[in-house]
């Protein structure tokens, strides 16, 4: 079946650090590739995604590039805030016997910025 | 717009108890799913429902149960508890209106439920 593995956090930065949380996936097919993002006491909101091969999501300063020939959505950021001290999901989509989507997530990624 | 809520936030059961964890949606959505956030094995899929009526099993049903008898509602229920069902609970809804190739699930705040 389809999986996503994650690099294994805790993930610890200086403020303005350069950030690369590693992703890879398992699939068949081509899904859709997602960052989720967990704030403390919260549940997940989408960060960004790609849909296709080559594809590049960005939000909030953080991009990721749908890498087909190596099967990997790597997240990065240049300069990193407090703020952004989270856990972070990738996911892909994958579609059900009723014809939905469902997710598929990694173990998540705990970064912590300090300032 | 509340968008997807859960009921309640915390609780404590002891082993063999039952409750019901209850997520609501005002966005209109057909899809829900609940999901359990266990440390180091990120959210796994417990049960889905792709509509009112219909609901099937994810990734790890064993113990739970769930029913779907109003499009905005999604039950999840633990008839027996157990320790090995402590976690934190997510409920995500989503439907197919949005575009096809831009699905994005939207996340309730999370039940934390302990059993001792």
């Amino acid at each position: 079946g389809n999986s996503v593995t994650q690099m294994e956090g805790p993930v610890t930065l200086s403020e303005e650090a350069f950030l690369t949380i590693n992703c890879t996936y398992t699939a068949t097919g081509y899904p859709s590739l997602f960052w989720y993002v967990q704030y403390p006491g919260e549940g997940l909101q989408l960060l960004l995604k790609a849909t296709k091969a080559d594809d590049k999501g960005s939000n909030k300063g953080f991009e990721a590039t749908y890498r087909k020939e190596t099967t990997s959505f790597h997240l990065e950021k240049g300069s990193v805030q407090v703020s952004d001290s989270a856990v972070y999901f990738c996911a892909l989509s994958d579609k059900t016997n009723f014809g939905n989507e469902k997710l598929t997530f990694g173990t998540g990624t705990r970064l912590t910025i300090i300032p | 717009n509340a968008g997807v809520t859960q009921t309640p936030k915390f609780r404590v059961l002891k082993t063999g108890q039952s409750m019901t964890l209850l997520c609501a949606q005002d966005m209109n959505h057909e899809y829900m799913y609940w999901y359990r956030q266990d440390p180091g094995m990120g959210l796994r899929l417990i049960h889905y429902s792709v509509g009112e009526g219909t609901t099937a099993k994810g990734e790890v049903p064993d113990g739970y149960n769930v029913s779907r008898l109003k499009k905005q509602n999604f039950l999840l229920g633990l008839e027996s508890a157990a320790p090995s069902q402590t976690s934190v609970y997510f409920c995500a809804s989503t439907t197919p209106g949005l575009a096809e190739s831009s699905y994005e699930q939207y996340f309730g705040p999370g039940t934390r439920l302990t059993v001792t």
